[in-house]
């Protein structure tokens, strides 16, 4: 089984202040992990997968084998980053052969002015 | 980039009747599409993976007779709610992955249907 917690249903900050959006996996083989942004009244949009190791509108997340964690940061939070987060893991394969991702609940991110 | 495009974006039905939502892949093809159910608040329920060309693949505790998913090309799937009931009340979003891998380049998200059953 695969599975992905967010243990934080909503993290409020000030604008400036530095942001970690907490997410653990459990999966026993190798897992690929993304963090994903739904901001209002968007869809679902790719923000960044650990594979790539990138940092997308200042946020960073590095995958912690060892705490099976994949938290999402940012060091000073801007007004705009204010949205729904989901941490995703993909790692159990279907009979066709494609990955299927598990989602977090997600957590609400607002960032006051 | 990949665009995945959902209809309708919302529906209002009465109970009993059948609603169908369309998802697509506008420039790729999708050997594999996710349906999701999204509850106020809460996650993304992953209800059933759709593979082109073969039988969905539904998750525990989704009514397969009642969330019928048809993937019947590469760009298009379709999740039918039949015998809809208020219970069946909430957001659908359709997912695809172009099946490069453990979703190269992530999953990309259709703008998802929200379906108010009265």
């Amino acid at each position: 089984a695969q599975r992905v917690t967010q243990p934080e249903k909503l993290l409020s900050v000030f604008k400036g202040a530095p942001v970690e959006l907490k997410c653990n996996y459990s999966y026993s083989g190798s897992p690929e992990l993304f963090w994903y942004v739904q901001y209002s009244r968007q869809r679902l949009q790719l923000l960044l997968r650990h594979i790539s190791r990138e940092s997308i509108k200042g946020f960073t997340a590095d995958l912690n084998k060892g705490e099976t964690s994949f938290h999402l940061k940012k060091p000073f939070a801007q007004e705009e980053d204010s949205a729904m987060y989901y941490c995703a893991l993909s790692g159990l394969i279907t009979s066709g052969g494609s990955y299927i991702p598990t989602f977090g609940r997600g957590t609400s991110l607002i960032v006051h002015p | 980039g990949a665009v995945v495009s959902q209809h309708p974006s919302r529906v209002i039905c009465k109970s009993g009747t059948s609603v169908k939502i369309e998802c697509r892949s506008l420039d790729f093809q999708a050997t594999t599409m996710f349906w999701y159910r999204q509850f106020p608040k809460k996650s993304l329920m992953l209800m059933a993976t759709s593979n082109e060309g073969s039988k969905a693949t539904y998750e525990q505790g989704v009514e397969k007779d009642k969330f019928l998913i048809n993937h019947a090309s590469l760009t298009l799937s379709t999740l039918t709610v039949t015998s809809a009931h208020p219970e069946d009340s909430s957001f659908y979003i359709c997912s695809a992955s172009g099946g490069a891998g453990r979703g190269v380049g992530g999953y990309t998200f259709g703008s998802g249907t929200r379906l108010t059953v009265v």
